[in-house]
């Protein structure tokens, strides 16, 4: 079975641009999670989609954007790039992620190679 | 106070010891906690997860959770050059990751 892809792999963009990041989850994955890393800050969590809809959101600006399409493929949109914005993202794709019922969430999320980006 | 915590290391350890790695956390309601692995330049890869109180062993790795006093920890018996990476835990109920151990082993 395939494992999660995202494209690009590498981009470099100036201040003030936008950039879109593509993720495609492992088949029959429905749930997609986004983080950003840095050395400073670590793993931060972005926002997590199942079914088109955003489920969870990470406490970021909302110039960071994202959604995901009826075949569990998901974008993330960065607007007017700052020089923080450097950072590896990573997209996760897991089973549909169980919740409610007192019982915890044990769904493994596979991480794809995530995109490289750097901002001038 | 961060929500996930753990020292960013580095934890230097001889071939063949056994690493000890640590991590708290603040929401005492959390409940499923995942140790990632994450060698340089690459994406985080599970090891294992856990839920109850206790120990889980997965072959060299034993995780352990306290929740009276919110601490997971990974135990790497045998430790290899190889196991040399950095160590994420994650609260997997609120996607919440710590910054990560790193472990250096030597020959």
């Amino acid at each position: 079975k395939a494992g999660v892809t995202q494209t690009p792999r590498y981009l470099i963009k100036t201040r003030g641009q936008q950039v879109t990041l593509s993720c495609s989850p492992i088949s029959g994955h429905r749930s997609v999670s986004w983080y950003q890393q840095t050395p400073g800050q670590g793993l931060q969590f972005l926002f997590e989609y199942f079914s088109e809809t955003q489920r969870n959101k990470g406490n970021f600006p909302g110039r960071f954007s994202g959604r995901q399409f009826s075949n569990s493929r998901s974008e993330m949109n960065v607007s007017t790039l700052e020089l923080g914005d450097s950072a590896l993202y990573l997209c996760a794709s897991s089973l549909p992620r169980t919740s409610g019922g007192g019982l915890p969430s044990t769904d493994t999320q596979y991480f794809g190679p995530g995109t490289r980006l750097t901002v001038l | 106070q961060k929500e996930v915590e753990q020292n960013s290391g580095p934890l230097s350890v001889p071939e063949g010891a056994i690493a000890s790695l640590n991590c708290t956390y603040s929401d005492r309601g959390s409940q499923s906690f995942f140790w990632y692995r994450q060698y340089s330049g690459k994406s985080p890869e599970l090891i294992m997860f856990i839920y109850s109180n206790g120990d889980k062993e997965d072959g060299r790795f034993t995780a352990q959770l306290n929740k009276a006093s919110q601490y997971v920890s990974l135990l790497i018996r045998d430790s290899q050059p190889s196991d040399s990476a950095t160590y994420l835990c994650a609260v997997t109920d609120k996607l919440i990751f710590g910054t990560g151990t790193r472990l250096q082993v030597f020959p």
